[in-house]
């Protein structure tokens, strides 16, 4: 059980845009930066969005991050079949004085 | 550039230790941290712990308490975790990433796993 939710799935057409939102607590996400990793099966983790919207060199325009209160949401816009991957959140949890991750999306390109 | 190379894959008996190094490149050794995280196959991301490589601070999470140490060797520009009495749920990808160097936040550079195998 991940103190951060994300939904397990979410699928969309090519070109299209999907959101997937993670959501925590006063504790996390409420009171610390978000970031967001993807992951193609069978690679490590990439940094795609962090400090909750900023994006690091590289990662185009297409991927998004905001945040409001204790949730955070990753948008994909133009959605393209590379883009298919697994995607977590994550941030500090001063109550727990640990970082923690999401349970992870998949995203299918339909 | 950055890179982060680990060391290769281990088979370790149940009970025994397991050592992992990551070789950093391409920048200030100390003026980062490493975060250490592991994915059991077919599970996700579970964040294990982080050290300075500045001043060799460190939080881990509760779950490793007494059985996760992590170290960092400015000499050579490496980062190391070592996990003791293994067992079967402990067979995963663990990788090392370039973290923050006060505290956890992101995670800007990844190795590329070291698979242990505990059978």
């Amino acid at each position: 059980q991940s103190v951060l939710t994300q939904p397990p799935s979410v699928s969309a057409a090519p070109g299209q845009k999907v959101t997937i939102s993670c959501s925590g607590s006063r504790s996390n996400i409420g009171n610390n930066f978000v970031s967001w990793y993807h992951q193609v099966p069978g690679t490590a983790p990439k940094l795609l969005i962090y400090d909750n919207s900023k994006r690091p060199s590289g990662i185009p325009d297409r991927f998004s991050g905001s945040k409001s209160d204790t949730s955070a949401t990753l948008g994909i816009t133009g959605l393209q079949t590379g883009d298919e991957a697994d995607y977590y959140c994550g941030t500090w949890d001063s109550g727990l004085s640990a970082w923690v991750f999401g349970g992870g999306t998949k995203v299918t390109v339909l | 550039q950055v890179k982060l190379v680990q060391s290769g894959p281990e088979v370790k008996k149940p009970g025994v230790s397991v050592k992992v190094s990551c070789a950093a490149s391409g920048y200030g050794f100390t003026n980062f941290g490493f975060s250490w995280v592991r994915q059991a196959p077919g599970q996700g991301l579970e964040w294990m712990g982080w050290i300075s490589a500045y001043d060799g601070s460190s939080h881990h999470a509760q779950r490793f308490q007494n059985r996760i140490t992590m170290t960092t060797d400015a000499s050579t520009n490496t980062a190391y975790m070592e996990l003791r009495s293994l067992g079967s749920d402990d067979t995963a990808m663990y990788y090392c990433a370039r973290d923050r160097i006060t505290v956890p936040g992101n995670k800007d550079y990844w190795g590329q796993g070291t698979l242990v195998t505990v059978s």
